[in-house]
């Protein structure tokens, strides 16, 4: 089946740093990649939208200056956390849609950040 | 904005009883699908359903999409506390598009 591999999987970093998310599809080509935050014990919120090759869309209330979302290629998307603060700590989930098979969508292992 | 209302946000039960999570919207969506969350992780499709009036069984679990695709529910029978985790209905929409999730349901299983 299809599957996102999401790395790391746990990161603490100080406040102030950057942090780097990446995720790749490994054996579907990945036009469509979302990004979730996720708070404990409560849902996954859509962060954006990527496409590979263009600009990523963003939910009302998110920072596109802070979670940089880079598509460069069909297998790889990464999200930026920049100048991280202890409030950006959470739960980052990253999700392909796989068009033209019955997957529908598959989801990254995710990230648990911790902004120390 | 289409909105899926999950219910309960959480519940807490003893192994060997039975339980119902509900999923409602005022939106008809394409399919809707059931995940499965452990702590740590990303969530797990449980199962998809398309047609208005399915009904789909994964051994204890049983779900069923209402005929007018607005609403699902997921049944299990004999709860075990392997069951516990947090479960997550999402409406599906046509095109490329995100996924629209519940608040989604904690569920405890207690030995």
């Amino acid at each position: 089946g299809a599957v996102v591999s999401q790395h790391p999987s746990r990161v603490i970093c100080k406040s102030g740093t950057s942090v780097k998310i990446e995720c790749r599809s490994l054996d579907f080509q990945a036009t469509t990649m979302f990004w979730y935050r996720q708070f404990p014990k409560q849902s996954l919120m859509l962060m954006a939208t990527s496409n590979e090759g263009s600009k990523a869309t963003y939910e009302q209330g998110v920072e596109k200056d802070k979670f940089l979302i880079n598509h460069a290629s069909l297998t790889l998307s990464t999200l930026t956390v920049t100048s991280a603060h202890p409030e950006d700590s959470s739960f980052y989930i990253c999700s392909a849609s796989v068009s033209g098979t019955n997957y529908g969508y598959t989801f990254g292992s995710g990230t648990r950040l911790t902004v120390v | 904005t289409q909105l899926l209302e999950q219910s309960p946000q959480f519940l807490s039960i003893q192994e060997g009883e039975n339980l119902t999570v509900y999923c409602n919207s005022s939106s008809v969506f394409s399919s809707l699908q059931w995940y499965r969350q452990e702590p740590g992780e990303g969530p797990v499709l449980l199962v998809t359903v398309v047609t208005g009036g399915e009904v789909k069984k994964l051994k204890r679990l049983t779900f069923q999409f209402g005929d007018a695709r607005k609403d699902s529910s997921l049944h299990i029978t004999a709860a075990q506390p392997g069951d516990t985790g947090l479960y997550l209905c999402a409406g599906v929409r046509p095109g490329n598009t995100p996924l629209v999730f519940g608040k989604g349901t904690r569920l405890s299983v207690i030995a």
